[in-house]
């Protein structure tokens, strides 16, 4: 399957702090990138919804000021998360899909953030 | 708007033994695409099948099955044969096949895997 690089795969910061986290997919262009969050023992749930070159479409309750996505080219999307506190704290993963077919969209490793 | 319930949070099952995990959904897309991930404590998503919700016959990726039952909306995973490295969370998902097609998932069964 397509390869999907996320970087850095975990993460500590200080409160108030912005982090940055990096999806890359690497030997397909991806139009769609998805980022979802994830706490201990539960569910992924969508955050955003990014696509080459456009605004993010960001889900309920997600605050678009705090959680910058970034598009800018078909192989890379950025997470930053602004002023971060401690209830950030989560498992941050991306998925991207190839835009030309219908398949399934691939995962990156996942991001641990952790603020303290 | 779409959903999907996984209503076992944890199952067992001995290695060699099969074990089917359950999955409902609910969309009123008349196009859609069902999924099944596996999550090790790594954290990674694992794909391990897809169907489609035109699909006829179900499918099989070697030890996974979907067993799709269009008219009930359920999309059960059958693991045949399991390992000891089969243990890990398993997520139903799904996915309209029209507009971002992002995938919503279910809440995920833990599966043990026992010698």
């Amino acid at each position: 399957g397509a390869v999907v690089s996320q970087h850095p795969s975990w993460v500590i910061c200080k409160s108030g702090t912005s982090v940055k986290i990096e999806c890359r997919s690497l030997d397909f262009q991806a139009t769609t990138m998805f980022w979802y969050r994830q706490f201990p023992k539960q569910s992924l749930m969508l955050m955003a919804t990014s696509n080459e070159g456009s605004k993010a479409t960001y889900e309920q309750g997600v605050e678009k000021d705090k959680f910058l996505i970034n598009h800018a080219s078909l192989t890379l999307s950025t997470l930053t998360v602004t002023s971060a506190h401690p209830e950030d704290s989560s498992f941050y993963i991306c998925s991207a899909r190839d835009g030309q077919v219908n398949t399934e969209a691939f995962f990156g490793q996942g991001t641990r953030l952790t603020v303290v | 708007a779409q959903k999907i319930t996984q209503t076992q949070p944890g199952m067992f099952v001995q290695e060699k033994e099969a074990v089917t995990l359950d999955c409902t959904y609910d969309t009123s897309d008349p196009s859609y695409g069902l999924f099944w991930y596996k999550q090790p404590s790594s954290g990674e998503m694992i794909f391990l099948i897809y169907q489609g919700s035109y699909d006829q016959q179900n499918a099989t990726e070697g030890r996974y099955s979907l067993n799709f039952q269009k008219a009930r909306k359920s999309a059960n995973l059958v693991i045949s044969a399991s390992q000891l490295g089969d243990s890990a969370m398993y997520f139903c998902a799904m996915r309209r096949n029209t507009g971002f097609q992002k995938l919503v998932f279910g809440t995920g069964t833990r599966l043990l895997v026992s010698p």
